[in-house]
């Protein structure tokens, strides 16, 4: 069984189209975070959720919006694609906030 | 604003030797987070040290928080080819992350 799901697992896509990714996790965690990472493998913290009220939100374009319908699901909505958005997105949770964190498998974005 | 930084950003190493990653941030925080990632993988947590003076161990990779310097190490005993992977420290609330020391271990 796999903890913590994302889908899709490659996604490519247009300028300007909206695109979303879902996660699942079935470790029954309280906290649900969003991750980035560049080509140049960077990373960056998106969104965190702690049942399913939004604790961060970082210095991330409004195009982005986090939506967690329960505390088991924690989807990432993109409006207006632009090339910059072209990335590794990964999604994680953990049992509390600030705890040890396990990551789903990531989601490549690819924008034309 | 919180910077980090991680050095060195490239190690190639032996087997069989010691090493130790540095993982420095410029603000004061008592939260940090080691991170593997292995070439195209995700991410896997390793240690969480939430004090001054937390040492946390796991196999060969052993972990180490001083709030006061606001330093973070990952020091490697005896290294094997399996460590060879991107090493990550995230520091604070806001999880800011490093760079990430690109391990290699060499036979």
């Amino acid at each position: 069984d796999t903890a913590v799901s994302q889908t899709p697992k490659y996604l490519v896509t247009q300028m300007g189209n909206d695109k979303s990714i879902k996660c699942e996790q079935n470790l029954g965690h309280d906290t649900m975070y969003w991750y980035k990472q560049d080509s140049k493998k960077f990373l960056k913290i998106m969104f965190s959720y702690n049942n399913k009220e939004l604790i961060i939100n970082e210095t991330v374009p409004n195009r982005f919006s986090p939506k967690s319908p329960d505390k088991a699901h924690l989807n990432l909505h993109i409006n207006s694609l632009e090339l910059g958005d072209s990335a590794v997105y990964f999604c994680a949770s953990s049992p509390a906030g600030w705890d040890t964190q396990y990551f789903g498998p990531g989601t490549r974005l690819t924008v034309l | 604003e919180l910077k980090v930084e991680q050095n060195p950003l490239f190690l190639s190493m032996q087997e069989g030797k010691n090493y130790t990653i540095y993982c420095n941030y410029s603000t004061t925080s008592d939260r940090l987070y080691w991170y593997r990632q292995d070439p195209g993988k995700s991410l896997e947590s390793l240690f969480v040290l939430l004090s001054n003076g937390a040492v946390k161990q796991e196999g060969r990779l052993m972990a180490s928080l001083d709030t006061k310097a606001r330093l973070s190490t990952l020091h490697i005993t005896a290294a094997v080819h399996d460590l060879s992977a991107t090493y990550f420290c995230a520091v604070g609330n806001d999880m800011r992350f490093g760079a990430g020391t690109r391990l290699t271990v060499k036979p």
